[in-house]
C-alpha cells in the first residue's frame, strides 16, 4: 500500500521569505499523481499544485513550486515570497492511477507566517 | 472558491439521533468522495462514488450509509454513531476517479456527544 509521510509537523517562515515543506511517498507504481491542498482556518481544502508522475519537469504555480525527485520519492513544495494568507495546514497526497483512485494524504504541517 | 457545497456546516448529534450530511457539486463532475478528518491523523478515504455508482467502501462501519441520487449530490446518513465519530467529514469531487484532480468543499464539523 502506498504511504506518504511529511516530516515537519509544523513549519514558520517570515513574511516575504521562501520556506521548503517536505514530503516523501512509498510506491512500487510507476505512473501516479502528487498533489499539495492547502487547508486554512476555514476548513477549505484547495489544491495548490499537482505532479505527474509521468513528466520530469517540476510542476509551478506563481510563487508555488515542487522539487519532484522520483528516484527518491520526494515531493517537495516551495513557497516563495511568503504571504500572510499563506498559513494554513499543508497536505501532501499520492494518488494512483490503476486499482485503488483514491487520494492517500499525508498528516498535514502546519505553517504559520511570521509578520 | 470551490463549487463543493456542504450542509450543515456544524452538527451535534446523540448517539441515538438519525442525521444526514449534504454535499452537493456544481461542477458538472461524475464522481464524488466522502472522506473523514481527526484529530492528528491523516484524511481517510470513507466512499467513492463514480456516475452514481459506489465504486469503493473503505472498510466503512454501517452507521454511516451514503447515498449519490445523481453526480451532484452526494449523502452520508448516520445512525447509532459513537463518540469516536466526532471528525470534520469532507466531500470531494471530480471528473473522473482516476486522472482528474479532487475539488473539496468546506466540510461538516460533527460532534457525538
Amino acid at each position: 500500500a502506498q504511504t506518504v509521510t511529511q516530516s515537519q509537523p509544523e513549519m514558520s517562515v517570515q513574511e516575504a521569505e521562501t520556506v521548503t515543506l517536505s514530503c516523501t511517498y512509498d510506491t512500487s507504481e510507476s505512473d501516479y499523481y502528487l498533489f499539495w491542498y492547502k487547508q486554512p482556518p476555514s476548513r477549505q481544502m484547495i489544491l495548490v499544485i499537482r505532479q505527474e508522475a509521468y513528466k520530469q519537469q517540476n510542476a509551478t504555480e506563481n510563487r508555488f513550486s515542487v522539487n519532484f525527485q522520483k528516484a527518491a520519492k520526494s515531493f517537495s513544495l516551495k513557497i516563495s515570497d511568503s504571504q500572510l494568507g499563506d498559513a494554513a495546514m499543508y497536505f501532501c497526497a499520492y494518488r494512483s492511477v490503476s486499482g485503488a483512485q483514491k487520494l492517500v494524504f499525508g498528516q498535514g504541517t502546519r505553517l504559520t507566517i511570521n509578520p | 472558491e470551490t463549487g463543493v457545497t456542504q450542509t450543515p456546516r456544524h452538527l451535534v448529534m446523540g448517539m441515538t439521533n438519525k442525521k444526514s450530511l449534504k454535499c452537493e457539486q456544481h461542477l458538472g463532475h461524475n464522481a464524488m468522495y466522502w472522506y473523514k478528518q481527526s484529530a492528528k491523523k491523516p484524511l481517510e478515504l470513507m466512499f467513492v462514488y463514480s456516475l452514481e455508482e459506489r465504486v469503493e467502501n473503505n472498510s466503512v462501519p454501517s452507521r454511516f450509509s451514503p447515498e449519490c441520487p445523481n453526480s451532484s449530490h452526494l449523502f452520508l446518513h448516520l445512525h447509532t454513531l459513537q463518540p469516536e465519530d466526532s471528525a470534520l467529514y469532507l466531500c470531494a469531487s471530480s471528473q473522473d476517479t482516476v486522472r482528474e484532480t479532487q475539488y473539496f468543499g468546506p466540510g461538516t464539523r460533527l460532534l457525538v456527544l
